[in-house]
């Protein structure tokens, strides 16, 4: 079975600054998606970014960048001038390709990013 | 598009006591998910209807869990004989199986069993 692990309980960053948020995760799979949810006060899961295992690029929106190391099963995220918005529960979580899994996705613990103003 | 919708938003039951929550998908939505999410950890998988069929449960959904989505729309999730370990928050999500890895969220409904 997959697992993630977010080693980070909790992150503070200073407005405008950059973090990265820490993800790494375990499968025998080749193909597979990772993705990064956003998890605010209000509790809706939103997602942030996600990448495809057989891309070698890696995913880009905005201000949100991840580092897809895919031999050392790494998955972290790049929050580039942050604001005060991003402060949240961040999930890493990722699913299997084929579609005859379901699409069910495997969820980390989550870490809680602070921002400082 | 209204979102993935949640009812109710908070339930507080006593210990022995059946509930139901429902969720309303985004309406072109063919698949529906359950996660359950307990504090301070990520969301569990519990079950997922593809239209009205329930193509998978988690060993997390014991006998006291049910699930239906009748008509492939509404899904409604009951959990009878509550116990104080069913304290969590339970989400829904919804996707159109085609643009299949993008997931839309509720904002879950809070169970606390008292």
């Amino acid at each position: 079975a997959q697992t993630v692990t977010q080693s980070q309980p909790e992150m503070s960053v200073q407005e405008a600054e950059t973090v990265t948020l820490s993800c790494t995760y375990d499968t025998s799979e080749s193909d597979y998606y990772l993705f990064w949810y956003k998890q605010p006060p209000s509790r809706q899961m939103i997602l942030v970014i996600r990448q495809e295992a057989y891309k070698q690029q890696n995913a880009t929106e905005n201000r949100f960048s991840v580092n897809f190391q895919k031999a050392a099963k790494s998955f972290s995220l790049k929050i580039s001038d942050s604001q005060l918005g991003d402060a949240a529960m961040y999930f890493c979580a990722y699913r299997s390709q084929p579609m005859e899994y379901g699409n069910k996705l495997v969820f980390g613990a989550g870490t809680i990013l602070r921002v400082k103003s | 598009d209204t979102g993935v919708s949640q009812d109710p938003r908070h339930k507080i039951t006593k210990r022995g006591q059946n509930v139901t929550f429902r969720c309303d998908p985004i309406s072109e939505h063919n698949r529906l998910y359950w996660y359950r999410q307990t504090l301070g950890q990520g969301p569990e998988f519990l079950t997922y209807f593809q239209n009205e069929a329930q193509l998978e449960k988690s060993r997390l959904l014991s006998d006291r869990f049910s699930a239906e989505r009748p008509k492939g729309s509404f899904s409604t999730l009951e959990i009878q004989r509550t116990e104080q370990g069913d304290s969590a928050m339970y989400l829904c999500a919804s996707t159109t199986g085609t643009d299949a890895e993008k997931l839309f969220f509720g904002s879950g409904t809070q169970l606390s069993v008292l």
